[in-house]
């Protein structure tokens, strides 16, 4: 089994619109969970860090769900420069091992 | 953004060929990575240096041979690479790694193996 887990997409989302999706881990000793930001042949960006709370950047908002071991994030109001693959990342250890899964590709489209 | 650099950005090597790559940060980090990141999958994370030493080797071939000598520059040193090891390397920095979860990375180099 993955230790991080998405769906692939793509997500085509008409501008304006809502969206969101999920990533589950396998790891029950995890302790800090992020979404990063990928544009097409760029690095990885973080983009939120995601707290036991859930919490919100703007349009971005992030939940965590530790007894089911996911975490979902949802933009609203997408934009065209939504467009990107976003990347779950969990922290699974005190030396900071990310593990990343392969990513959630959004498409925004006018 | 200038904060992680690497070189080259792009590399066609034999399988046969030496070849090396760099990375610097300017952001004053102590913690140095490096993954691979093969299409449709997750990076894999194979090197993890603090303050120039080696502190995580992810079972990673010793084709692979990293190089750090001071905290703000990173090598992969390459040799006798298989096609399947055509990939995009990317270099990443963060403050220290056990707050490693902000890794700045740098563009990173596509490498392909012929």
């Amino acid at each position: 089994r993955k230790e991080v887990e998405q769906d692939p997409g793509p997500f085509n989302v008409p501008e304006g619109a809502t969206v969101a999706f999920n990533c589950t881990y396998s790891n029950s000793a995890s302790q800090s969970f992020f979404w990063y930001r990928q544009d097409c042949r760029k690095e990885p960006k973080l983009l939120m860090s995601v707290y036991s709370s859930g919490n919100e950047d703007g349009r971005f908002t992030a939940q965590l769900n530790r007894a089911s071991q996911y975490i979902s994030l949802l933009i609203r109001d997408s934009k065209l420069s939504d467009s990107a693959t976003y990347l779950c990342v969990v922290k699974t250890d005190s030396w900071g091992k990310l593990q990343f899964g392969a990513g959630t590709q959004v498409v925004v489209t006018p | 953004e200038t904060g992680v650099t690497q070189t080259p950005r792009h590399l066609v090597m034999g399988m046969t060929n030496k070849k090396s790559l760099k990375c610097e940060q300017h952001l004053g980090h102590n913690a140095m990575y490096w993954y691979k990141q093969s299409a449709k999958k997750p990076l894999e994370l194979m090197f993890v240096y603090s303050l120039e030493e080696r502190v995580e080797n992810n079972s990673v071939p010793s084709r692979f041979s990293p190089e750090c000598p001071n905290s703000s520059h990173l090598f992969l040193h390459l040799h006798t690479l298989q096609p399947e090891d055509s990939a995009l390397y990317l270099c990443a920095s963060s403050q220290n790694p056990g707050q490693s979860y902000e890794q700045y990375f740098g563009p990173g180099t596509r490498l392909t193996v012929t």
